[in-house]
């Protein structure tokens, strides 16, 4: 899993902390993706970046803030989480083009614990 | 709107046995399909997609998926399943028509257990 890397694999972090989630492309793709997966409950896409501009929001709380200063890099900046916000987040990059056919590749993912 | 449904949550098969993980969708206009598959502590692997062409289309690690459009299905199949194709599996959705690249929608997913 070179193509895409996430930082940490793990995270512990009470209600009133605040962290970031990392995650880097080596593939030369223009469009990048965070998404939440919980136990029993479909995939949900949190953002999407294409060419570096914030594309779509599907109304996540703003205790979740992301940030991408490059195609390469995408940040998710958590502060004053709850419980129900463990879970895995996954990021994810594409080529995007409005014909594109592009299929997404994963990074491993970061295990988010709120306690 | 566009959806993607898995019926089942789980498929079990022996290992040997040929597997079948089943997939429909709805798109307003032609759809591109996809099919991920995730192993524990990971994230989702890309398998294979359809775009257009033949209805069969073969991807990795053995698997290969048929389109069908009159029963809106892209079902995916192994002739002969092994112990490490247990894994949590996903079909996914694009209506080719959207110009947002970022509506690819997934299913629920479906859990395939080998049995040896």
């Amino acid at each position: 899993e070179t193509g895409v890397t996430q930082t940490p694999r793990h995270l512990v972090m009470g209600m009133t902390n605040k962290k970031s989630l990392k995650c880097e492309q080596h593939l030369g793709h223009n469009a990048m993706y965070w998404y939440k997966q919980s136990a029993k409950k479909p995939l949900e896409l949190m953002f999407v970046y294409n060419f570096k501009e914030q594309t779509e929001n599907n109304s996540v709380p703003s205790r979740f803030s992301p940030e991408c200063p490059n195609s390469s890099h995408l940040f998710l900046h958590l502060h004053t989480l709850q419980p129900e916000d463990s879970a895995l987040y996954l990021c994810a990059s594409s080529q995007a083009t409005q014909a594109g056919s592009y299929e997404q590749y994963f990074g491993p993912g970061t295990r988010l614990t709120v306690t | 709107a566009q959806s993607v449904a898995q019926p089942e949550d789980q498929v079990n098969v022996a290992e040997g046995n040929p597997l079948t993980v089943k997939c429909t969708y709805s798109v307003s206009g032609n759809p591109y399909l996809f099919w991920y598959v995730q192993y524990p502590n990971r994230g989702l692997q890309f398998l294979l997609k359809y775009i257009t062409g033949d209805n069969l289309v073969k991807g990795s690690y053995g698997f290969e998926a048929e389109f069908n459009k009159s029963q809106t299905s892209f079902h995916l199949k192994k002739p002969s399943a092994l112990v490490s194709d247990s894994a949590l599996y996903f079909c996914a959705v694009r209506d080719i028509r959207d110009s947002s690249a970022s509506k690819i929608i997934f299913g629920s997913g479906t859990r395939l257990s080998i049995r040896p």
